[in-house]
């Protein structure tokens, strides 16, 4: 069982330059989501999917978009890569809703925008 | 909004060591508290959680306990080993709402030596 998977697992971009994370889920969750990690600033929330065919804004939506065509399949873009950018990735999915809250995370993109 | 604070880090023990983390939180209703921690190289995992007041979460030695009175849900462990190197975050997702968008603290580094 894969769980979560992500690619790239890091990329140096120039800015300007359009960029699309992957993320795949295996777990038939109906939840997903995309976090930046910043050193001081934890987790936040970019956008996020209740289910397939719906996407939302999380906490800093601004520079990104995200699309959910399938269960799956959670890919964020970056339209136009800007330094401020840089930061760790992750996708995580959870069966929200169901019995149990958790949510699984992958193991991140590490992107530096130049 | 919601927030979460932490303790400020990083912090550095000795094995066998008794660690508190420090976490409180600022939310309307009843919010749903978790620790997540992260391994260096990896993602996020779910390390405990509790759904409701005094409820006491634990796992892997660690504990902690929903006080709604303090809104704090602080992070202990009574003896740490090298092994629990780690971030370790504190997150809340509020009460009342369906689908599990977290709210996460900034993180503190724990460092443990031999």
């Amino acid at each position: 069982i894969a769980g979560i998977t992500q690619a790239p697992t890091s990329q140096i971009l120039a800015a300007g330059r359009r960029m699309t994370l992957r993320c795949t889920q295996d777990m038939r969750h109906n939840a997903m989501y995309w976090y930046r990690q910043d050193l001081g600033l934890g987790l936040r929330l970019i956008h996020y999917s209740n289910t397939a065919g719906t996407t939302g804004k999380g906490e800093v939506p601004d520079g990104y978009s995200v699309s959910r065509a399938n269960t799956d399949d959670f890919p964020l873009t970056l339209a136009s890569a800007v330094p401020s950018q840089t930061s760790v990735y992750f996708c995580a999915s959870s069966d929200a809703g169901g019995a149990s809250d958790e949510q699984f995370f992958g193991p991140g993109t590490r992107l530096t925008v130049l | 909004g919601d927030s979460v604070t932490q303790m400020e880090g990083p912090v550095t023990l000795s094995e066998e060591a008794f660690l508190t983390i420090n976490c409180t939180y600022t939310a309307t209703g009843y919010p749903s508290l978790f620790w997540y921690v992260q391994y260096p190289g990896e993602g996020l995992q779910l390390l405990l959680k509790a759904t409701k007041a005094d409820d006491k979460g634990s796992n892997k030695g660690f504990e902690a306990t929903y006080r709604k009175e303090t809104t704090s849900f602080h992070l202990e462990k009574g003896s740490v080993q090298v092994s629990d190197s780690a971030v370790y975050f504190c997150a809340l997702r509020r009460g009342g709402t369906s689908y599990g968008k977290l709210t996460f603290g900034q993180g503190t580094i724990l460092t443990v030596h031999p």
